[in-house]
């Protein structure tokens, strides 16, 4: 099965200007995280949709992100304006949905962002 | 709320030794346990995982990790490393039904020749 893509990669933009990031989860994961790495220290958590819904946003870090996920598929993370502490590794991951059971968790590859 | 710490931000070890690396965690409900791995340039990878069966657990390239409730830790070990594991290691913690994450902050593994 194909696994979690995300897109672009990379990307460097300038302070003030926005930023789409793209997270397309395995076909039939319900459940989809973002997380973000920035300047080496631990994965934090963003936000968890189950399906089109936010489940969680707590960690959001605020307003400027809006994340977004049309039709229970894939998933967008907007950044607006960005700001030089936005920078960092960006993470998406897809898991089955369960109530009692976990899956486990399918992660991309990541988009570093870098802001200038 | 739930937390994992893991010692050591960079091990460094000889290609052939042992492989430790180390997490505890702390948990107010019975916890699930990841220890992923991220090579150079790419994305997160999952070693193994416990989800309250065997304490013992195996996962991919020789890796294995022990559930120790008692001591709350979760420690990743290999008998024997080699230069392809060098890369940085993460463990991570989520309660059950698909909650998020928790992860540590990470342990970049050395292996020297």
């Amino acid at each position: 099965e194909a696994g979690v893509t995300q897109f672009p990669s990379h990307s460097v933009i300038e302070k003030g200007q926005t930023v789409t990031l793209r997270c397309d989860p395995i076909s039939g994961h319900d459940n989809l995280y973002w997380y973000r790495r920035v300047m080496g220290k631990e994965i934090k958590f963003l936000l968890h949709f189950v399906k089109e819904s936010k489940q969680d946003e707590s960690g959001m870090p605020n307003n400027r992100f809006l994340a977004e996920r049309t039709g229970g598929t894939y998933s967008t993370l907007k950044v607006q304006p960005a700001e030089l502490e936005d920078s960092g590794v960006y993470f998406c991951a897809s898991s089955l949905q369960g109530v009692r059971k976990n899956y486990g968790y399918t992660f991309g590859s990541g988009t570093r962002l870098t802001v200038v | 709320a739930q937390s994992v710490t893991q010692l050591g931000s960079h091990v460094s070890v000889s290609e052939g030794a042992l492989v430790l690396l180390r997490c505890n965690y702390s948990s107010s409900v019975p916890p699930y346990l990841f220890w992923y791995v991220q090579y150079p340039n790419q994305g997160l990878q999952l070693l193994l995982k416990y989800t309250s069966a065997a304490t013992l657990v195996k996962g991919i390239n020789g890796f294995e990790a022990e559930f120790k409730k008692s001591e709350t830790s979760f420690h990743l070990t290999k008998p024997s490393a080699h230069m392809s594991d060098a890369a940085e290691y993460f463990c991570a913690v989520t309660r059950t039904g698909g909650s998020r994450l928790t992860f540590g902050e990470g342990t970049q593994l050395t292996v020297n020749p």
